[in-house]
């Protein structure tokens, strides 16, 4: 069965740092999808960045990026030049290719950045 | 413009009553999908829908209805609440690529 653990319960860094956030899977199919999404303090949840199990490239949104090692199963998120609006928790989800199109997701990440 | 909306945005409920959570989508999209979220914890899957008259179980289940009466319209419904179903319930559709979720309804059950 796929799993996804996000073992950081929360983590506090000082602006316009680099701050990077765990994620490991376990999937026994050999094609999935990884996914990021924040929510806010307002309970809004939104996507931030996708990476494909078959895509070597990490993928990079504006100043998120991942770190994707595929032999370690991990997919991290690593947001640069931190602000203060990047505050929210993180979700890393992970979708497998085959059977129904449904995202399994993690615990999440509290990220604080102060000033 | 909010392209799933949920309803009502907060509710109080008591226990062994009804309660409908109703979700909208402009999306124009065939899946969608209710979460529930506890505090510390993830998004769990409760019901699915990838086109209307027909939902799908998700991993929990148990304890929730679902409806869709249309490819806009998605309801989860409580038939007889309970406190355990105290929790955040999110709306999605899903896209070409990702899911876009609702603002969230804030659910106490007393």
């Amino acid at each position: 069965a796929q799993k996804v653990t996000q073992t950081q319960t929360s983590i506090s860094v000082v602006e316009k740092t680099t701050v990077t956030m765990d994620c490991v899977y376990e999937t026994r199919d050999s094609s999935y999808f990884l996914f990021w999404y924040k929510q806010t303090a307002s309970g809004e949840i939104v996507f931030l960045i996708r990476q494909d199990s078959y895509k070597k490239e990490n993928a990079t949104v504006g100043h998120y990026s991942l770190n994707f090692q595929k032999p370690k199963s991990s997919i991290g998120l690593i947001i640069t030049a931190t602000q203060i609006e990047d505050s929210a928790v993180y979700f890393c989800a992970m979708r497998e290719s085959s059977g129904s199109w449904q995202l399994i997701f993690g615990s999440g990440t509290q990220l604080t950045v102060m000033p | 413009e909010a392209a799933v909306t949920q309803s009502p945005r907060s509710k109080v409920a008591v226990t062994g009553g009804k309660v409908t959570l109703s979700c909208h989508q402009t999306n124009n999209h065939d899946y969608m999908y209710w979460y529930r979220q506890d505090t510390g914890h993830g998004l769990r899957l409760i019901h699915y829908s990838y086109v209307a008259d027909s939902t799908e179980k998700g991993d929990i289940p148990d304890g929730y209805k679902a409806s869709r009466p249309s490819q806009e319209n998605f309801s989860l419904i409580l038939e007889l609440a309970s406190l355990s179903q105290t929790a955040v319930y999110f709306c999605a559709s899903r896209g070409a690529e990702t899911l876009y979720f609702g603002s969230g309804t804030r659910l106490t059950v007393l």
